[in-house]
């Protein structure tokens, strides 16, 4: 069985910080992770995933996440925070690639806060 | 840009009543899910479609639950009777084969009461 950890539910940062949102997961096999963005009254957006290869995976608005194995970790980032940036952040894992029959398996969410 | 489309936005039935969400998949797309989000809680897969069968479902989703994809567009949550606890945001999302992302639709919040 798969599991999905979002460490902290309200995350909080000044514009022009760095933004950190933690994600760990638990999976059997080869995960494939994603972090999807959910702004008010809307759906869900496919932020980023990773698949295989490069661990580094640059995503849209200028978010990243490293996907570390031995960390069982897929952080999101961004160097510069901005007001357009807050909103609801899931992390997900599926090991049938996300795009077969396999549900995704979320964590509970970090509401990122954007400061002025 | 081709979105998943859902109907109503928001769905308030007396508790008992049977309920049908509502989904148009984008077009080309062969694989369709369900998944639902109570208040404060985390997004929770229900079920896959594909090929006219569900392909996995969840403990989630029970016999008062079921889904068809009546035409060549919709594709439906059907909920036969209920409950104050089915009160949830309802998720559609769809993808093709091959594609490692699901697109979700912006959902369809339902209470019951």
């Amino acid at each position: 069985a798969q599991s999905v950890t979002q460490l902290g539910s309200h995350v909080s940062v000044s514009e022009g910080a760095l933004v950190l949102l933690r994600c760990n997961y638990s999976s059997s096999v080869p995960p494939y992770l994603f972090w999807y963005v959910q702004y008010p009254n809307q759906g869900l957006q496919l932020l980023l995933k990773y698949t295989t290869g490069a661990t580094l995976v640059k995503g849209i608005n200028g978010f990243e996440a490293e996907f570390k194995k031995s960390e069982t970790s897929f952080h999101l980032t961004k160097p510069s925070a901005h007001m357009s940036d807050a909103a609801e952040y899931f992390c997900a894992v599926s090991d049938g690639g996300g795009g077969g029959a396999d549900g995704l398996t979320f964590g509970k969410g970090t509401h990122l806060i954007i400061q002025p | 840009e081709p979105e998943v489309t859902q109907t109503p936005s928001h769905q308030v039935t007396q508790m008992g009543q049977e309920v049908i969400l509502r989904c148009v998949p984008i077009s080309n797309h062969l694989y369709f899910y369900w998944y639902r989000q109570i208040l404060g809680q985390k997004v929770e897969f229900l079920v896959s479609f594909y090929n006219n069968e569900i392909s996995e479902k969840s403990e989630i989703f029970d016999d008062q639950f079921s889904v068809e994809r009546p035409d060549g567009s919709n594709f439906t949550l059907k909920i036969r009777s209920t409950k104050l606890e089915d009160s949830a945001m309802y998720f559609c999302a769809s993808s093709n084969p091959g594609h490692n992302e699901q697109f979700f639709g912006p959902g369809t919040r339902l209470t019951v009461l």
